[in-house]
């Protein structure tokens, strides 16, 4: 299995602009995660899903953000407009039974 | 507050010396997990616990339900173990995770 897939690895785009994250999760993993890390607040959650339906989006920042799963291998993250705060590495993980976990490499997002 | 608080936040030890970090909570859990992330980099899943101990190569996992509290031991520690290592736990409503701030470990030649 190639792990869970994030794409892009780095994105650099100006305030203002819709940035889209995306994620393919794990063959069979039935829970998708996305999170965020920052330098001051570490690893955040934003938002989960189970069989594709979000359960928990507490931990979205704002109406900007946005995350859709239409199926059980793709998920977005959307940020629109983007802004120098969102700036962050967004993790995306899978997890299946057991609660095992895998992540995705990150996207290392910067908004200037 | 956060929910999860590791110890020490940093720490630097010479190669061969054995390691620990410790790792406390506050809520009920249905696992703990031990992650390490290299710099620059993405984050691997060491070990998941509910209840006893693990143990991987020279990776060693311990948790304590009753008194909330979870040790990761790092044996023969060599340079190449220089990361940060963070605890995270699942409470027991759900599946999210719950982060402490990280251990940043460096082992020196």
């Amino acid at each position: 299995d190639a792990g869970v897939i994030q794409s892009p690895r780095h994105e650099v785009t100006e305030m203002g602009q819709e940035v889209t994250l995306r994620c393919k999760p794990i063959s069979g993993h039935d829970y998708l995660f996305w999170y965020r890390q920052t330098m001051m607040r570490g690893l955040e959650l934003l938002i989960y899903f189970n069989n594709n339906v979000p359960i928990d989006d507490s931990g979205m920042p704002e109406d900007r953000f946005s995350a859709k799963m239409p199926n059980a291998s793709f998920s977005t993250l959307k940020i629109q407009p983007s802004e120098p705060r969102d700036s962050a590495v967004y993790f995306c993980a899978s997890s299946g039974q057991g609660y095992s976990y895998t992540f995705g490499s990150g996207t290392r997002l910067t908004v200037v | 507050k956060n929910e999860v608080e590791q110890s020490p936040q940093n720490l630097t030890a010479q190669e061969g010396e054995f390691i620990t970090i410790n790792c406390s909570y506050s809520v009920g859990i249905s696992a703990l997990h031990w992650l390490q992330q290299h710099p620059g980099g993405g984050i691997v899943s060491l070990f998941m616990l509910s209840s006893g101990k693990k143990k991987h190569g020279r990776l060693i996992a311990t948790i304590n339900i009753q008194e909330k509290h979870s040790s990761l031991h790092i044996t023969a520690s060599h340079p190449r173990d220089s990361a940060v290592y963070i605890c995270a736990v699942a409470a027991d409503s759900g599946y999210a995770l719950n982060f402490g701030k990280g251990t940043s470990l460096l082992v020196t030649p």
